[in-house]
């Protein structure tokens, strides 16, 4: 079993509906991470949870609303989205409490919003 | 804000030639990651650089840690198109946070 699973793999929708991105990790990691990755654009974070607290929101649009229910899954709820938000949404999971954190990733959510 | 500078943009080379890819920066780094992202996946940590001058080797994967801290390097021996993705550097800092370069993307050609 992968460490981190990322659902759906790839999504279409259009611009009035509601969908979530789901992730989970089976590592026993205490923090969690959504990024978008666009085209020719670094990794652009967006949340982190770590001991399911949200500790950062980078100013992310609020059509993009994070859940964490617990430290083993993350979800990204999405609704009334921007064609410009078609990217691949990639979740992470670390430790969370080491001084060098290292990431590891889910296969990503390839979006695209009609 | 630190900016990761990484170079070149894409790289298309045969199978069997060497290459380097460098991440760079204005400041100095704290420690640096290389990650390497396959199409279709998510990336995949390969190292952690933490010390100056500091010299680590995957298989044909051999990572240079600026003297300064401020560059770094990736070399890769004989590539084969396993290699192909997109390398990103990328430096932790306060915990949970990381800035990311833009990534070089390279396609090895069989």
């Amino acid at each position: 079993e992968t460490g981190v699973t990322q659902t759906p793999r790839h999504l279409v929708m259009g611009m009035t509906n509601k969908k979530s991105l789901k992730c989970e990790q089976h590592l026993g990691h205490n923090a969690m991470y959504w990024y978008k990755q666009s085209a020719k654009k670094p990794l652009e974070l967006m949340f982190v949870y770590n001991f399911k607290e949200q500790t950062e929101n980078n100013s992310v649009p609020s059509r993009f609303s994070p859940e964490c229910p617990n430290s083993s899954h993350l979800f990204l709820h999405l609704h009334t989205l921007q064609p410009e938000d078609s990217a691949l949404y990639l979740c992470a999971s670390s430790q969370g409490d080491r001084e060098y954190e290292k990431l590891f990733f889910g296969s990503g959510t390839q979006l695209s919003v009609l | 804000t630190q900016l990761l500078e990484q170079s070149p943009q894409f790289l298309s080379i045969q199978e069997g030639e060497n290459l380097t890819v460098y991440c760079n920066s204005s400041s100095v780094f704290s420690s640096l990651q290389w990650y390497r992202q396959e199409p279709g996946e998510g990336p995949v940590l390969l190292v952690t650089v933490v010390t100056g001058g500091e010299v680590k080797k995957l298989k044909r994967l051999t990572f240079q840690f600026g003297d300064a801290r401020k560059d770094s390097s990736l070399h890769i021996t004989a590539a084969q198109p396993g290699d192909t993705g997109l390398y990103l550097c990328a430096e932790p800092y306060n915990f949970n946070k990381f800035y990311f370069g833009s990534g070089t993307k390279l396609n090895v050609k069989p």
